[in-house]
């Protein structure tokens, strides 16, 4: 069964200290992954795709498919990222199903 | 343009009853998927609709149903509410063949509560 895990429910870390949030997935074929991410009193937006291997506000993901992984990184935090974010996994011929990782809630101290 | 919008923002319902949710994609977009979202929980598929049609469908039981409607717009309906079916309940709307370049545009979602 597809399954996505994100083993961290919460990260806290200083200002200008490395990230790196964690994503597992479970998918035998070729799966398209992406990061969500919801700041508060907003609504959940995309942040990257690996099909586009983009840096987004600094953030980075790379697929690795050996260890079936996709973890967010970011080498400075910021306070702005402060956020909840969620791995999610999107497979299937004829139409693109979507599931999503618990998501883990960042916090970036001062 | 308004991005994927979605009424009622908060409904309160009663065990038993029947509650119908709506959206509206963004404009352009033509497929929309339907989540649950229970508190500290991440969003959980329930059925994807294009051209009108189910296409993908959860592990949710048949109390839930949808439709979608030729300008794209769709509903979620929930029969035989139970205290359970308490959760955010949000669309995404994408375009047909390109979620894996662009993913889902998010609404705000609609807050069931079930009491």
């Amino acid at each position: 069964a597809q399954r996505v895990t994100q083993p961290e429910k919460l990260l806290s870390v200083f200002k200008g200290a490395p990230v790196e949030l964690k994503c597992n997935y479970s998918y035998s074929g070729s799966p398209e992954l992406f990061w969500y991410v919801q700041y508060s009193r907003q609504r959940l937006q995309l942040l990257l795709r690996h099909i586009s291997r983009e840096s987004i506000k600094g953030f980075t993901a790379d697929l690795n498919k050996g260890e079936t992984s996709f973890h967010l990184k970011k080498p400075f935090a910021q306070e702005e990222d402060s956020a909840m974010y969620y791995c999610a996994l999107a497979h299937g011929a004829g139409g693109f199903k979507t599931i999503f990782g618990a998501g883990t809630r960042l916090f970036v101290k001062a | 343009d308004a991005g994927v919008t979605q009424s009622p923002t908060h409904l309160i319902k009663t065990r038993g009853q029947q509650v119908t949710l709506r959206c509206s994609p963004k404009s352009g977009h033509d497929t929309v998927s339907w989540y649950q979202q229970a508190l500290g929980q991440g969003p959980q598929f329930i059925f994807q609709y294009y051209e009108e049609e189910e296409r993908q469908r959860g592990n949710f039981p048949d109390r839930f149903s949808g439709h979608q409607f030729p300008n794209y717009s769709s509903e979620l309906n929930v029969n035989a509410l139970l205290l359970g079916d308490s959760a955010l309940y949000l669309c995404a709307s994408s375009l047909a063949g390109r979620q894996a370049n662009y993913g889902y545009t998010f609404g705000s979602g609609t807050r069931l509560t079930v009491v």
